[in-house]
């Protein structure tokens, strides 16, 4: 049972622009929201995370906004650049000793 | 200094063999996982252990079977490989729950022919 579900699958965003991913969650015990960044060949990374006391989250051209009452949180990219061309994952946990269940991904490139 | 090992980087077997792969974290923390990422790249945790001992074990065939000599290593154990196992693994670990940041190795690629 797929209980984080992301979209889109793909994105091709021009650079400059705003890249969104959105992500929806059914379990309303998960409480750590966090989104991964891999590069082909590489490992996950943790790029931001969320606690769902917040609604909104900004480290440098990366944005959480989270909506706790729909169940649902998006990563925005801003001013998205040909090095943000990579896939990320959005994930959730319910904390504890708990796994983190991952979302299915979007590939994201950015064109110059 | 890479923080998350994993050896080989590839693995090419035929069905029906045992294949390890090894993992090892320097970053001192307690609580390390195995994860698979399918062609599709769907990520999905495999086990964790923290501090040598199981704590998530997913619905896993027996053929795979993990083991935590110490905190640092966490190995994975493939007995008679089947042509479904191809993907990437992953080791993971983190300082305490899997609610804090998660640190990947680099993956290692298997093919099972």
């Amino acid at each position: 049972q797929q209980q984080v579900k992301q979209s889109p699958q793909s994105l091709i965003v021009q650079k400059g622009g705003i890249s969104i991913i959105n992500c929806a969650y059914e379990n309303t015990a998960f409480d750590y929201f966090p989104w991964y960044q891999q590069f082909p060949g590489k490992g996950p990374a943790l790029l931001i995370a969320i606690r769902p006391d917040v609604s909104e989250k900004k480290e440098g051209r990366f944005t959480i906004s989270f909506n706790k009452s729909a169940k649902q949180f998006s990563l925005h990219i801003m001013d998205s650049q040909p090095g943000d061309s990579a896939t990320y994952f959005c994930a959730a946990s319910k904390g504890g000793y708990q796994k983190v269940t991952f979302g299915t991904g979007t590939k994201l490139q950015v064109i110059p | 200094d890479t923080a998350v090992s994993q050896t080989p980087k590839y693995l090419v077997t035929q069905m029906g063999n045992d294949k390890s792969i090894k993992c090892e974290q320097n970053l001192g923390h307690d609580t390390m996982y195995w994860y698979k990422q399918d062609s599709k790249k769907f990520l999905k945790i495999m086990f964790s252990y923290n501090n040598k001992e199981l704590i998530i074990n997913e619905t896993v065939p027996n053929r795979f079977s993990p083991k935590s000599p110490d905190k640092a290593h966490l190995n994975l154990h493939i007995n008679s490989l089947e042509l479904g196992d191809s993907a990437v693994y992953f080791c993971a670990s983190s300082q305490g729950p899997a609610a804090n940041e998660q640190f990947f190795g680099p993956g290692t690629r298997l093919t099972v022919l």
